[in-house]
């Protein structure tokens, strides 16, 4: 049974760096048939896909547009955990953020973390 | 960007069936997911490439996608069906979300 423990601060100051993490266990971060996804969602916003990373062969990352310059996520393959660092926030950042498991072809996010409300404020 | 339109609520009552659409453009050429989130938790998927149940999904959700639309459909609505869901497609390297329904069984 696959499950993801979320963790991380849930108040940020404008400007800084929102930082989450996500431990996978039952699963691989290295899965040649996963993909490992941050969703935020806010009332403003509904539920938005912020980005995933999955390897195959070797790592890759796709982002979405709204937070590319602002966004990274990254595996971490000696913890089986995979990293969301989302620069320059501002009050507009303030939401839940989910970390999900995707697959291909159509399966969507099986699995999701238990979520992080993270209010950015001074 | 790609969007997914569903209407903001649904109303059904106990033992009825409740459907709830999901429009976008040239939608049935895309597999669609649909995810139940009730108060306070994360969201569950319900329903993925079109119309498979997850294992553990009661028999009584079920999907359909053709056209410009997709259906969830719950057939003998219970009040533990009483959520939130949302519809999503992968499009352009994304997953989209829908605009989300309040289902409400009264």
């Amino acid at each position: 049974q696959v499950q993801l423990q979320q963790s991380g601060p849930g108040l940020v100051k404008p400007s800084q760096t929102l930082s989450l993490t996500c431990a996978i266990s039952g699963d691989s971060v290295s899965s040649n048939s996963a993909a490992w996804n941050w969703i935020r969602q806010s009332p403003s916003r509904g539920l938005e896909w912020l980005g995933r990373t999955y390897y195959r062969s070797k790592w890759y990352n796709d982002y979405a547009v709204s937070v590319k310059s602002r966004i990274t996520i990254k595996p971490d393959t000696s913890k089986n955990q995979f990293s969301l660092q989302l620069n320059s926030v501002t009050p507009e950042d303030t939401a839940v953020f989910y970390c999900a498991r995707g697959g291909e072809g159509g399966v969507g996010l099986d699995v999701w973390g238990q979520g992080t409300t993270v209010t950015v404020s001074s | 960007s790609y969007e997914l339109t569903q209407p903001p609520s649904v109303s059904v009552s106990p033992g009825q069936t409740a459907s709830i659409t999901c429009s976008g453009d040239k939608l049935g050429d895309k597999y669609v997911c649909w995810y139940q989130q009730k108060a306070g938790q994360s969201p569950v998927q319900v329903i993925y490439q079109d119309t498979k149940r997850p294992s553990g999904i009661p028999e009584r959700f079920s999907g359909s996608n053709s056209g410009n639309k997709a259906t969830l459909t719950i057939s003998g609505a219970q009040a533990m069906d009483e959520a939130d869901y949302y519809c999503q497609v992968w499009d352009s390297s994304s997953y989209v979300f829908g605009t989300g329904t309040k289902v409400t069984v009264l």
